[in-house]
């Protein structure tokens, strides 16, 4: 699986937008790019998760690079039950998502 | 959203017996199972997938003989931890898909065990 690289925190402000930043250079032209989150003491959420094209739902948008060495997570408006840590990982076929450290964000009132 | 259940969410036991722990696919079919440890303030580590009637795939580092895994349907997975000892304590979590390609994977709510 490709390699990502994410901040490992990130703090924002309640209702103003959220911007997490993915790097995953050696991504290939066959992976997916997923999101999850995960608030304490939870198992993980999904988020969104995407190709090529920038993608959107009721969570959140995920925007990606036009060479897809990277993507960034859009949470339009903070609220306090965002904060979580967020993980990006790049999958061919989701049957080998592996996790890395994930950015902690907190969302301050 | 495809629901993942987990039972127990936490149990706590003595060093030496088993336990089971049963993941669930509520709303579909699984055709494939994973498996999960976090230890506090870690990441999610992939401990083993199971296809269901077929032998799982342990990850470089997992004992298969102590963590035993059974995928005996398409809507249940069960992890069984044999004589657990206190480094066994951690947070456990079953994902699954349906099994489509680009798939996402959907999750438990984990299952907390403790080993005195």
């Amino acid at each position: 699986d490709a390699k990502t690289t994410q901040p490992n925190s990130m703090e924002s402000n309640e209702e103003e937008p959220v911007h997490l930043p993915c790097n995953h250079s050696t991504i290939s032209g066959t992976d997916y790019i997923h999101w999850y989150r995960q608030l304490p003491s939870q198992g993980p959420e999904y988020v969104i998760h995407g190709l090529t094209s920038n993608v959107n739902n009721r969570m959140a948008s995920l925007a990606i690079a036009e060479d897809r060495k990277s993507s960034t997570l859009i949470l339009h408006r903070a609220t306090l039950r965002d904060a979580a840590v967020y993980y990006c990982i790049i999958s061919y076929n989701n049957n080998d998502m592996r996790f890395g450290a994930g950015t902690r964000l907190t969302v301050k009132p | 959203g495809a629901v993942v259940s987990q039972h127990p969410s936490r149990v706590i036991c003595k060093s030496g017996t088993s336990v089971k722990i049963e993941c669930r696919s509520l709303d579909f079919q699984a055709t494939t199972m994973f498996w999960y440890r976090q230890f506090p303030k870690q990441s999610l580590m992939l401990m083993a997938t199971s296809n269901e009637g077929s032998k799982a795939t342990y990850e470089q580092g997992v004992e298969k003989d102590k963590f035993l895994i059974n995928h005996a349907s398409l809507t249940l997975s069960t992890l069984t931890v044999t004589s657990a000892h206190p480094e066994d304590s951690s947070f456990y979590i079953c994902s699954a898909t349906p099994g489509l390609a680009h798939e996402t994977q959907y999750f438990g709510p984990g299952t907390r065990l403790l080993v005195l």
